[in-house]
């Protein structure tokens, strides 16, 4: 199984400062096809997940802009420009490239 | 809206079965790939099953192959997984999840499933 590693597992952040979260993945899971089934979720305290970002830079519907996504190969990230409150929780990067899908730890994310 | 929406976990004993329920609304259930996927407490997320539109076709985790199928009734828009002799560490949140971009977009609220003596 391809594993995803994140880091940090930990990420205390001032708000409306930068917070940044790295996932890298035990082979490279960009696909035959040209794409890179690379997942990000935001999962909430008390709530189910809810997905953020497809193929590494696509924002889900509804997404706001703050949360970006890049990378490729094996090594990947995610951005959010300016933290708010909301915007804590544990986040998660999942690939879905090779089976079975493989998520990361998460990284908790909280304010300082 | 697309509403997923899990019921049937419960307390069961190490060795017993159960069947979660997933009602879905919202969109064409039978035009996309589903999934569970499960949460122990405290821990992080983990695939478990997954089937076609059709339900022909389908895979499961190496955790769970021979004891949990998933199934699908795309005339109720609902989808099923059956878990026998289930195990301690099978204890987990169960959510379903419609796939797009290879990836669960949508997630149901989740089931808590408990397994112990």
């Amino acid at each position: 199984d391809v594993v995803m590693t994140q880091s940090p597992l930990s990420l205390p952040v001032t708000l409306g400062q930068p917070a940044s979260i790295s996932c890298r993945s035990s082979q490279s899971v960009a696909y035959s096809d040209g794409n890179t089934y690379l997942n990000w979720f935001q999962q909430r305290p008390g709530q189910s997940p809810r997905r953020l970002i497809y193929r590494v830079s696509n924002r889900d519907s509804g997404v706001p802009d703050r949360f970006s996504g890049s990378g490729s190969g094996t090594d990947f990230t995610l951005k959010i420009s300016r933290v708010e409150a909301e915007d804590v929780g544990v986040y998660y990067c999942m690939q879905g490239t090779h089976w079975p899908w493989t998520f990361g730890q998460g990284t908790k994310v909280e304010i300082k | 809206e697309v509403q997923l929406v899990e019921s049937g976990g419960d307390f069961v004993q190490p060795g017993g079965s159960l069947r979660l329920s997933c009602a879905a609304s919202g969109f064409t259930f039978s035009s996309y790939w589903m999934h569970w996927v499960r949460q122990a407490p405290g821990k992080g997320l983990v695939w478990v099953s997954r089937i076609n539109g059709e339900g022909s076709s389908t895979s499961n985790a190496d955790s769970v192959r021979g004891r949990f199928t998933i199934s699908r009734d795309n005339a109720k828009s609902t989808l099923y997984l059956q878990m026998n002799s289930l195990r301690a560490e099978d204890t987990a949140v169960y959510y379903c999840a419609r796939e797009t971009h290879w990836g669960p977009d949508y997630w149901g609220q989740g089931t808590l499933v408990t397994v112990s003596s």
